[in-house]
Formats: C-alpha cells, sequence, structure tokens
C-alpha cells in the first residue's frame, strides 16, 4: 500500500544550527505535501506545504523541497531554537477531490542542545 | 475563535463500554477528520466527512462510528471499546479537501482496559 516514511525517528541538533528532516514517500501519483509541527501534549501544528508543481518553497525560517524523481521531500529549519522542540510528520496526498484522503508518516522527534 | 474542540480530553473504559468523541469546529469548515495516532506511528485516518451529510471510510473504520451532526460537529462513537483502540484521538477540519490546511483539535487521550 501507500507509504510516507521519515529516514530517522529522532534528530539532535545544536541550537542556532540548521536542521534538516527528510521524508520518503511511494506513491508517485501524489502531489500534495504537508509538514506538521507537534508538540507534546497538543495536535499536529500545520508548517508548510507544496504542491508537485513546484521543488522548493520557503517559509519564515523553513524551506521544504521536493524531488519527486526520487519521491523525496525535506523540511529545513533555519537556526534552530529550542522553541522547534517537536516532532515533525510529513504527508502525501493524491488529487485535490474532496475523497481523497491524506497518508502521515511516523514522525522525527528533533531535541535541540543548548 | 477556538479552531477545533474536542471533548473528553481523556477518557478510561472498560472493553465493552461504549463511548462518543465530540469534535467542533468554528471556522465554517466543510470537510472534518477523524485520526488516531498511537506510538511509533503516525496519524492514521479513521473516518471523513466531506461535507455536511456525507461520511466515508478511511485507512483504520472497523470498531468505530461517526456522525456529521451538522456543519460545526462531527462525532466518532465506539460502540464496544477494545484495548486495541487505547490510542489518542485527533479530529481536524479542512475548508474543502485535504489539499487545503487540516486544523487540529488537542485530542482525546483514551485508554481501553
Amino acid at each position: 500500500g501507500e507509504s510516507v516514511g521519515l529516514h530517522l525517528p529522532t534528530l539532535s541538533v545544536q541550537e542556532g544550527d540548521n536542521s534538516i528532516i527528510n521524508c520518503a514517500y511511494s506513491n508517485s501519483a501524489s502531489d500534495y505535501f504537508i509538514w506538521y509541527k507537534q508538540e507534546s501534549g497538543k495536535g499536529p501544528q500545520f508548517i508548510i506545504d507544496i504542491r508537485s508543481n513546484m521543488d522548493k518553497r520557503q517559509g519564515q525560517r523553513v524551506t521544504v523541497l521536493l524531488n519527486k524523481t526520487v519521491k523525496h521531500l525535506s523540511l529545513q529549519i533555519a537556526a534552530t531554537q529550542p522553541g522547534d522542540s517537536a516532532v515533525y510528520f510529513c504527508a502525501a496526498s493524491e488529487g485535490y477531490s474532496s475523497a481523497s484522503k491524506i497518508i502521515f508518516g511516523s514522525g522525527t522527534r528533533l531535541s535541540i542542545r543548548p | 475563535n477556538a479552531g477545533v474542540t474536542q471533548t473528553p480530553k481523556f477518557q478510561v473504559l472498560k472493553t465493552g463500554q461504549s463511548m462518543t468523541l465530540q469534535c467542533a469546529q468554528d471556522m465554517n469548515h466543510n470537510s472534518m477528520y477523524w485520526y488516531r495516532q498511537d506510538p511509533g506511528m503516525g496519524l492514521r485516518l479513521i473516518y471523513y466527512s466531506a461535507s455536511e451529510g456525507t461520511t466515508d471510510k478511511g485507512e483504520v473504520p472497523n470498531g468505530y462510528n461517526v456522525s456529521r451532526l451538522n456543519k460545526r460537529e462531527f462525532s466518532l462513537r465506539l460502540e464496544s471499546a477494545a484495548p486495541s483502540q487505547t490510542s489518542v484521538y485527533f479530529c481536524a477540519s479542512s475548508g474543502t479537501s485535504t489539499q487545503e490546511t487540516q486544523y487540529f483539535g488537542p485530542g482525546t487521550r483514551l485508554l481501553v482496559l
């Protein structure tokens, strides 16, 4: 079946460094991708999204890169701060129909070293 | 503007008991979703409602039922709880489809003994 997976379950970075979280998806028909941040005890929070007609999109301190050839996307967080500590999920969906569903990866836990 | 709210926050059930998880959104969204989240796994879709009056099965619907009561509210019912349904349940909503930002509630932690 379809799957979305993150390369590393945990990632530890030094405060102030850049963080890169990677994700792979299996469905070549996926055309919409989202990154979510989930802090302990809370629901997932939208960070940034990208459609398949783009290969890069930037937000505030975050950049998402999409490589459709190898079915891979990454989330880059610049100048990582303690408040960035959380679990990060990527998700992929196919089609704009309201009947389409979204597949979530299992998450990467980002921890920040002072 | 509270976004997506869920009740209760935490619940303990015995095997075989029933309960309903409530979800409401105040963003005038058409689509609503129920997910479960288990340790080490991503969110898995249980049921979704593309619009008021419609519901569809997701990836893991067995043991659950849903009701889209109106545009604001989408409830999830466990008729006969099982230990395998111990999980954290999240409700979400989006404007029209899954290709719009989904906004999540704070979750309901359910323990079935």
